[in-house]
């Protein structure tokens, strides 16, 4: 079964430190996408960075990168130099397949960690 | 500036009301979805649209229906509203199902 799982309930990092959020997957298609959003306090659901499974670099998006591990099914956030805002829920997804092997767009998320960045 | 929106924002309704969700966007994207957010599910989905006419059902289908007439636009509908659906209901759009999916700012539905 497709399935995304994030370990790690909740996180604390010192400000200005490097932090990263786990993320295992598990599918067996070929071609897959994986996703992280933020959601802060506020509630809505920001895109932060995307890993096609084909990418041959792992993902940059300013101070995000994604750590991508194929053979160890990982995709792993991470945050350079954290900041009080960086503070929310962050959510790993995945892209799947439909069950004929067509592209679909339906995401499956995991439970979420919650970082909290301390001044 | 385009943009995805939702409303109500907040609902507050009785058991066995029909509700309709509704969600709005102005990107031109032919992909919508509705996910529904539960503390430790994460955010599952709940139905989605390709296009004009075009309906889907997802993980978590059962009680609620949409309808798409338009690109714009996907109503979700909790026929006869159980408190079981008590959630925080996102509205997504995207261009193409290889695209990355936007998220609307939600709505907070209670079931009493």
């Amino acid at each position: 079964a497709q399935k995304i799982t994030q370990t790690q309930p909740g996180m604390f990092v010192q400000e200005k430190e490097a932090v990263t959020l786990d993320c295992t997957y598990d599918t067996s298609d070929p071609s897959y996408g994986l996703f992280w959003y933020k959601q802060p306090s506020s509630g809505e659901m920001i895109f932060l960075i995307y890993q096609g499974s084909y990418d041959q670099q792992n993902a940059t998006e300013g101070r995000y990168s994604l750590n991508f591990q194929k053979a160890r099914k990982s995709a792993n956030l991470v945050i350079s130099a954290s900041q009080l805002g960086d503070s929310a829920m962050y959510f790993c997804a995945m892209r799947v397949l439909s069950d004929y092997g067509g592209a679909t767009n339906k995401l499956i998320f995991g439970t979420g960690t919650l970082l909290a960045v301390q001044p | 500036d385009a943009e995805i929106t939702q409303s109500p924002r907040h609902k507050i309704t009785e058991t066995g009301r029909q509700v309709t969700l509704a969600c709005h966007q102005t990107w031109n994207h032919n992909n919508m979805f509705w996910y529904r957010q539960d503390l430790g599910h994460g955010l599952r989905l709940i139905h989605y649209s390709y296009g004009v006419q075009d309906t889907n059902k997802g993980e978590v289908s059962d009680g609620y229906s949409v309808s798409r007439s338009n690109t714009e636009d996907l109503p979700l509908t909790l026929e006869s509203a159980a408190s079981s659906q008590t959630s925080v209901y996102f509205c997504a759009s995207s261009y193409s199902r290889a695209d990355t999916q936007y998220f609307g700012p939600g709505t907070r539905l209670t079931v009493l």
